[in-house]
């Protein structure tokens, strides 16, 4: 069973559309993450929700809207496509709390933006 | 704000070479440390982790100690093995926080 498991795996669109991935953890964590690494392995936070409430909202462009329907659950919708956005979207979860909290990753949505 | 800079790569070694990569960070505060992999085609794993200064953490050969008066997280390993051919992050996250912020990423890549 995937501890946490995006879809879909791979995406290839046009300039303008609207497009969805979708996310869910079985790990039982409170929080969950959206990560984007460009084409250079970079790797930047996006969003963050701790019990369906957002507690990390990076500068990122309001095209993008992450949705938490449950704890279990983070979903990243996003509008009017552009080239930029082309990348590998992450989806992580986690406890909340202090000391070292560990990242559970799943394995990346490749998004292509033709 | 909080950054971590690690060497960059790509870093080829033969099998049973030694690997050293360098990870400074700048962080208020006491951060705890970590590395992750990323495997070819894979998502990130936790390599291993260290929460405070001295700490010495350790997996699957690897080690890295958090040393506190350099800033630094250096990972090491003695032997590397094919396998070992991934991206490496080093990463750190606030003691308040949940926010995990990376490295550029080092690619290793092990001839055998």
């Amino acid at each position: 069973d995937t501890a946490v498991s995006q879809t879909p795996k791979y995406l290839v669109t046009q300039m303008g559309n609207d497009k969805s991935i979708k996310c869910e953890q079985n790990l039982g964590h409170d929080t969950m993450y959206w990560y984007k690494q460009d084409s250079k392995k970079f790797l930047k936070i996006m969003f963050s929700y701790n019990n369906k409430e957002l507690i990390i909202n990076e500068t990122v462009p309001n095209r993008f809207s992450p949705k938490s329907p449950d704890k279990a659950h983070l979903n990243l919708h996003i509008n009017s496509l552009e080239l930029g956005d082309s990348a590998v979207y992450f989806c992580a979860s986690s406890h909340r709390g202090p000391g070292a909290n560990v990242l559970t990753f799943g394995a990346g949505s490749r998004l292509t933006v033709l | 704000g909080d950054s971590v800079t690690q060497m960059e790569g790509p870093v080829t070694l033969s099998e049973e070479a030694f690997l050293t990569i360098n990870c400074t960070y700048t962080a208020t505060g006491y951060p705890s440390l970590f590395w992750y992999v990323q495997y070819p085609g894979e998502g990130l794993q936790l390599l291993l982790k260290a929460t405070k200064a001295d700490d010495k953490g350790s997996n699957k050969g690897f080690e890295a100690t958090y040393r506190k008066e350099t800033t630094s997280f250096h990972l090491e390993k003695g032997s590397v093995q094919v396998s070992d051919s991934a991206v490496y992050f080093c990463a750190l996250m606030r003691a308040a926080g949940n926010k995990l912020t990376f490295g550029g990423g080092t690619r290793v890549l092990v001839k055998p």
